[in-house]
């Protein structure tokens, strides 16, 4: 099993749809990130948390220590917000990778 | 700030061959790592650096693999000789540690071993 899930693993969504994604981990953390990663290849960090909530215009993460899970939400979805996203967990110096959600929007 | 720069952003080279990887960190950021992205495997960390001292080589796959950082604004990660099953997107990010800050990645190496 690996140490970090995400779900779903692909999703289509209708331009202006709430989108959520969901990161489960099992292992302590330090943090978790989200990571977006363009058809060209680039990452972008979008998020580092380790508690409670962050907002970045339309992009909201979650995180649950006790329930070790984080959502990533996108409101009013937009064909641009097309890419891979990707949840990653720190502890100590090490760091691991879910397998990403790859999210496609619709015009 | 330009960002984290990477080069090349193209590598092919055969079997056997030297490859060097460089990274640029971003001006002020005292961590350095150094990531592969496969389609079998995902993102994983290589090696991570904290004030130029490699903190954490763990997840370098063997001896043909080593990264150095001989001060805070540069890095290499070096492979030989290299093999077709090192073909794969290297990714470098920084960030300033100890603070609630994300990561800044580079744009990436895409290596082909041939």
């Amino acid at each position: 099993k690996n140490e970090v899930e995400q779900s779903p693993q692909n999703l289509t969504a209708q331009e202006g749809e709430f989108i959520t994604i969901n990161c489960s981990y099992s292992v302590g953390i330090s943090a978790l990130h989200w990571l977006q990663q363009h058809p060209g290849g680039g990452i972008v960090s979008l998020f580092m948390l380790s508690s409670g909530k962050k907002k970045h215009g339309r992009l909201i993460a979650t995180i649950n220590i006790q329930e070790k899970h984080s959502s990533l939400h996108i409101t009013a979805s937009h064909p641009r917000d097309s890419a891979v996203y990707i949840c990653a967990v720190s502890m100590n110096n090490d760091m691991r990778f879910g397998a990403g959600t790859r999210l496609t929007v619709k015009p | 700030d330009a960002g984290v720069i990477q080069s090349p952003r193209h590598e092919v080279t055969e079997m056997g061959q030297e490859v060097t990887l460089r990274c640029k960190p971003i001006s002020g950021h005292n961590s350095l790592f150094w990531y592969r992205q496969t389609m079998m495997r995902g993102l994983e960390l290589l090696i991570y650096f904290n004030n130029n001292v490699p903190i954490d080589d763990s997840g370098m796959p063997e001896d043909r693999f080593s990264a150095k950082m001989p001060n805070a604004s540069f890095s290499t990660l070096k492979i030989q000789p290299s093999e077709p099953r090192d073909s794969a997107v290297y990714f470098c990010a920084s960030s300033l540690a100890g603070g609630d800050y994300g990561y800044t990645f580079g744009s990436g190496t895409r290596l082909t071993v041939v």
